[in-house]
């Protein structure tokens, strides 16, 4: 079974604090995803990767970075985090190409901005 | 870039009783999923169906590719089918989710 998991599944943090969201995956997935998800809202993409060291912007990148320095490893960085961004960050993973890109997701973070 | 209509917005059951969720896409897709978020927030994967028709126990699945739409069935609901569900669509490995169905069952 495909397995992704993220580091905490509620976090407090305070505004302007630097935070890392991590996550984890063991299928050797090159393709690696992160979203936020908000009442109303739906999912949106932030930020997704297909290869190590490579990044891409999702539909809503501003106040996030990325980190991939390893294939089952990549990390969601708020630089300075702000009462907006309070929200449910979720990651996922898939192969890369061929006929089945199925998205495979983590249980989340609850993230709080105070 | 492609938009992703779920229909109903909210749905309540009885328990036992029938449901028919449905997801339009604005453009042709070549991945497509169905997912449950759990009451703990996780999304559970459904179905991948990007056409064709699925099944899994009481569940199924219908995407008719050429007419950009997918339907997920519930058949002899329970109230543990509570929950979000929702849609998602992409042509290139990415995926844009529709705002999702939130269903209660109710005993």
């Amino acid at each position: 079974d495909v397995k992704v998991t993220q580091s905490s599944r509620y976090l407090v943090k305070r505004t302007g604090e630097k935070v890392f969201l991590e996550c984890v995956q063991d299928m050797d997935h090159e393709n690696m995803f992160w979203y936020r998800q908000d009442p109303g809202l739906g999912l949106r993409l932030i930020y997704f990767s297909y290869d190590v060291k490579m990044k891409e912007k999702g539909d809503i990148p501003e106040g996030y970075s990325v980190s991939r320095e390893k294939k089952e490893r990549f990390s969601l960085i708020l630089e300075s985090a702000s009462t907006n961004q309070t929200s449910m960050y979720l990651c996922a993973s898939s192969l890369l190409g061929g006929i089945d890109n199925e998205q495979f997701f983590g249980p989340g973070t609850r993230l709080t901005v105070l | 870039g492609i938009q992703v209509e779920q229909s109903p917005p909210d749905l309540i059951l009885q328990e036992g009783a029938n449901s028919t969720l449905r997801c339009n896409f604005s453009d042709s897709v070549n991945n497509l999923q169905w997912f449950h978020q759990n009451p703990w927030g996780q999304l559970i994967n459904l179905f991948y169906i990007p056409s064709g028709t699925k099944q899994n126990g009481r569940l199924s699945a219908t995407t008719v590719a050429t007419e950009r739409y997918s339907l997920l069935y519930i058949s002899s609901s329970q109230t543990t089918d509570s929950g979000g569900y929702f849609c998602a669509g992409g042509s290139q490995g990415n995926l844009i989710f529709g705002k999702g169905t939130k269903l209660s069952v109710k005993p």
